[in-house]
């Protein structure tokens, strides 16, 4: 256990369904993340968010929408995906404070299929 | 870019020491050398850093080079649960960002 929590654990979808991927982090971090991970891939990072601002959108496609009501929980919102959107998606943590390592935790992923 | 080098794979027997190497020939002074592990299916787990002393906490111990463009993560007593992909990453320290490259998958043979 690592103290982020990511629901639900598998998730299959049809392209023109509208699902969202939950993220909550029980150890007071004030940065949140989410990465995908694709087969074969290595990790690549799609939003950063600190003290619940959206500071890093790397190029993400609009299907993706995240959200962050508060420092505690972080929302991935889906919608008409694409089969090439199957992947790991995993949500961090971190203290994000500029006066630590910034050592980020992990949730055990959400497995998307999109079909 | 990733920014490290490090080899696909590697296997060692349960119980000796791994050893894992890691290339970062244009690491700057600023930055740090993160090691995380990914177990089948998991999110990564952090294990250690460093700047340039040599560290060593529970889980392993990083061994730096003097002139910082390499550094070698160590296993002392690998086991079975130890099997995972092995992440060398550079970075600025306070810097939000982390960098995944694709890795060592370190296979711990019985």
């Amino acid at each position: 256990e690592t103290g982020v929590t990511q629901t639900p654990r598998h998730l299959v979808m049809g392209m023109t369904n509208k699902k969202s991927l939950k993220c909550e982090q029980h150890l007071g971090h004030n940065a949140m993340y989410w990465y995908k991970q694709s087969a074969k891939k290595p990790l690549e990072l799609m939003f950063v968010y600190s003290l619940e601002e959206r500071v890093e959108n790397n190029s993400v496609p609009s299907r993706f929408s995240p959200e962050c009501p508060n420092s505690s929980h972080l929302f991935l919102h889906l919608h008409t995906l694409q089969p090439e959107d199957s992947a790991l998606y995993l949500c961090a943590s971190s203290q994000g404070d500029r006066k630590s390592y910034n050592e980020q935790f992990f949730g055990p992923g959400t497995r998307l299929t999109v079909l | 870019d990733a920014k490290t080098t490090q080899p696909p794979s590697m296997d060692c027997a349960e119980g000796r020491a791994a050893n894992l190497p890691c290339n970062h020939s244009t690491i700057s002074g600023n930055e740090y050398v993160y090691w995380y592990r990914q177990i089948h299916s998991q999110g990564p787990q952090y294990i250690i850093h460093g700047l340039k002393n040599n560290e060593t906490n529970e889980m392993a111990s990083l061994i730096i080079t003097e002139d910082r463009k390499s550094s070698t993560l160590i296993l002392p007593h690998a086991t079975l649960r130890d099997t995972a992909v092995y992440y060398c990453i550079v970075r600025d320290f306070g810097n939000e960002k982390l960098t995944f490259g694709t890795g060592t998958r370190l296979t711990i043979i019985p």
